[in-house]
């Protein structure tokens, strides 16, 4: 059972476009949630993350989004640039973040020159 | 600044051999935590441990065990490998808290022949 889903595998992007990358969730004791970016044959990345009382997070290019309610966050990059080209995966975790990370299925974000 | 560090890189084994994966967490962080990557799949979370000691477990078979040391660095041990073991595997530490990240090595490449 994927409590971490992000339903897109695969995104291609412009470059100095918008990215958004999105990840649904189903367990509501998820309080803590982070991106990170993977690429091949390196360990994943951390990006940006954002705790259950926030909706919004924002480091430079980077903003999470979340919505509790809807048991969705999102990623945007903006503007994205070939260098972003990764597979970004979501986790969450839950009781303040010290509880194990649960990921996602990964999106491969292509961004094109 | 020091990150991770998992060694080896890669192993190479052959069927029903023993594999040891080491991990050094950085420095002053006391959780550690293992994560399993087989292709195109999304990272599962084996076990992790808090001051050594287990604080959960995942999908970790019984032919795997894993312990943290006193200066907390972690080994995972891999008995009666099986071809189907053959994956990345992730370690990643973090210092316990609430809404903390945990930063991954890069990770070791394990092949069972």
């Amino acid at each position: 059972d994927q409590q971490v889903k992000q339903n897109s595998p695969s995104l291609s992007v412009q470059e100095g476009r918008i990215s958004i990358l999105n990840c649904d969730y189903t367990n509501s004791m998820f309080d803590y949630f982070l991106w990170y970016k993977k690429y091949p044959a390196e360990g994943p990345t951390f990006l940006i993350s954002i705790s259950s009382i926030k909706d919004k997070n924002e480091d430079g290019r980077f903003t999470v989004f979340l919505n509790k309610s809807a048991k969705h966050l999102s990623l945007h990059i903006v503007p994205s640039q070939p260098g972003d080209s990764a597979v970004y995966f979501c986790a969450a975790s839950g009781m303040g973040g010290t509880y194990k990370y649960i990921f996602g299925t990964g999106t491969r974000l292509k961004v094109l020159a | 600044a020091a990150g991770v560090i998992q060694s080896p890189r890669h192993l190479i084994k052959e069927k029903r051999e023993t594999a040891t994966l080491k991990c050094y967490p950085i420095p002053r962080h006391d959780t550690v935590y293992w994560y399993q990557q087989g292709p195109g799949q999304d990272p599962q979370f084996l076990i992790s441990f808090y001051e050594k000691m287990q604080s959960d477990k995942g999908s970790i078979p019984d032919r795997f065990s894993a312990q943290q040391f006193s200066d907390y660095h972690s080994e995972l041990n891999m008995s009666s490998l099986e071809l189907g073991d053959s994956a990345l595997y992730f370690c990643a530490s973090s210092l316990r808290g609430t809404y903390t990240e945990a930063f991954f090595g890069q990770g070791t490449r394990l092949t069972v022949v």
